[in-house]
């Protein structure tokens, strides 16, 4: 198994700019979550997903889309990037029932925005 | 609302010596409650977590926490450092569709 994998792996956009992370898991878990790092702040949650077709506004949502259209994929979009948007990000995902289960997270998109 | 505060930005441990990383939460319900790991340039790993089974919790390489109720905190402790625990380390503690709140981090150095 792969577990999480997330592509690209790094990325440098102009201000205004639009890309797309692809994040993607072969465990067959319900629940995925997009989190943002930034130095001194740990990780905060962007946008998340607790089954395929649906999506919710995380801590940090504004600048950001998602979609979730097959149940092994969570995509994250920037419309129009800003330099405050340059941060590494992860995808995560796990199972359902409780919150005591464990996120599993891929390696990580590290974006800088000029 | 869930919330975690990580005492120390930065902790300096002599190589066998023991690892103490403190954290400390507020939930208004019981808490599942994490411990994860980063090595350089990775994911995030899971060390060990609480779910209410045991206050005592051992995880990976020799890792292990204490939940305390009337102190808020879950700390995480290991008796010897090895070079191989520089890294860091967020405490995390888990809310409403499992979604995690995270600690601001530890960054852990271990000198020879």
């Amino acid at each position: 198994n792969a577990g999480v994998t997330q592509t690209p792996k790094f990325r440098v956009l102009k201000t205004g700019q639009s890309m797309t992370l692809l994040c993607a898991q072969d465990m067959n878990h319900e629940y995925m979550y997009w989190y943002r790092q930034d130095p001194g702040m740990g990780l905060r949650l962007i946008h998340y997903s607790v089954g395929e077709g649906t999506t919710a506004k995380g801590e940090v949502p504004d600048g950001y889309n998602v979609s979730r259209l097959k149940k092994q994929n969570f995509l994250l979009g920037l419309e129009s990037a800003a330099p405050s948007q340059t941060s590494v990000y992860f995808c995560a995902s796990s199972y359902p029932s409780g919150s005591g289960n464990e996120q599993f997270f891929g390696p990580g998109t590290r974006l800088t925005v000029l | 609302a869930q919330s975690v505060t990580q005492l120390g930005s930065h902790v300096s441990v002599s190589e066998g010596a023991l690892v103490l990383l403190r954290c400390n939460y507020s939930s208004s319900v019981p808490p599942y409650l994490f411990w994860y790991v980063q090595y350089p340039n990775q994911g995030l790993q899971l060390l060990l977590k609480y779910t209410s089974a045991a206050t005592l919790v051992k995880g990976i390489n020799d890792f292990e926490a204490e939940f305390k109720k009337s102190e808020t905190s879950f700390h995480l402790t290991k008796p010897s450092a090895h070079m191989s625990d520089a890294a860091e380390y967020f405490c995390a503690v888990s809310g409403y569709w499992g979604k995690l709140q995270f600690g601001a981090g530890t960054q852990v150095v271990v000198t020879p």
